[in-house]
């Protein structure tokens, strides 16, 4: 059974300085893998989708890389602002299957 | 503007009834999901249905059924059955099994 994990939980970085969000997955067995924006009490928004096949995916401040072999996936935001303040999950695909293992999530503050 | 619409935004279950949770998409895709999300935990997969009348049973079925009548609509019932029913639920629909999938904002039930 896929297990995917996300260490911290929660951090807090003052506005300007880069943020490394983590993810761990224990089957390297996946399809894809995606990263997902949830604001207090709504839905999830996708940032970005990153194939098996691929070593990382950029839109914007955001970038995402996936190393398969090791079971991680970093999302690495530049420059943070106030408005990225959110939690933030991962999710992968595997093989076989369409049903998505979501980690928890990291909540971030960013502080003005 | 296309996108998933989640209705009611707040919903509380007397003890012993049953509550229905609505699910509406007009992006046309042909999947649709449900998922339970506790805090402190990934989201789980409650049903999930890849065409009009029919569906499968996701990783924590038990106290929940839905149908899947039209293309548009996934509604999930949450019956007396299910006994700790307190969650934020959010539905989901893809176009494909392997594409991304959108989310709606989320029905969150409490128990009176």
């Amino acid at each position: 059974k896929q297990e995917v994990t996300q260490i911290p939980a929660a951090l807090s970085v003052p506005e300007g300085e880069n943020l490394v969000l983590n993810c761990s997955f224990t089957d390297s067995a996946i399809y894809n893998l995606q990263w997902f924006r949830q604001d207090p009490g709504k839905g999830l928004t996708s940032l970005l989708l990153i194939q098996s096949s691929q070593r990382e995916q950029t839109s914007g401040r955001l970038n995402a890389s996936l190393d398969k072999s090791s079971g991680r996936s970093t999302l690495y935001i530049a420059a943070s602002q106030p408005g990225d303040s959110a939690t933030y999950l991962c999710a992968v695909r595997p093989n076989n299957d369409y049903k998505l293992s979501f980690g928890a999530g990291t909540t971030v503050t960013v502080r003005a | 503007d296309g996108g998933i619409t989640q209705s009611p935004k707040y919903l509380f279950r007397k003890e012993g009834q049953n509550v229905t949770l609505s699910c509406e998409q007009n992006l046309n895709h042909d999947a649709m999901y449900w998922y339970r999300q506790d805090p402190g935990q990934g989201l789980r997969l409650i049903y999930y249905s890849q065409i009009v009348n029919d569906f499968q049973k996701g990783d924590i079925a038990e106290g929940y059924s839905v149908s899947r009548e039209k293309k548009e609509s996934f509604p999930l019932t949450v019956t007396s059955a299910q006994k700790n029913p307190t969650a934020f639920y959010l539905c989901a629909s893809n176009l494909g099994e392997y594409q991304p999938q959108h989310f709606g904002d989320g029905t969150r039930l409490s128990i009176l």
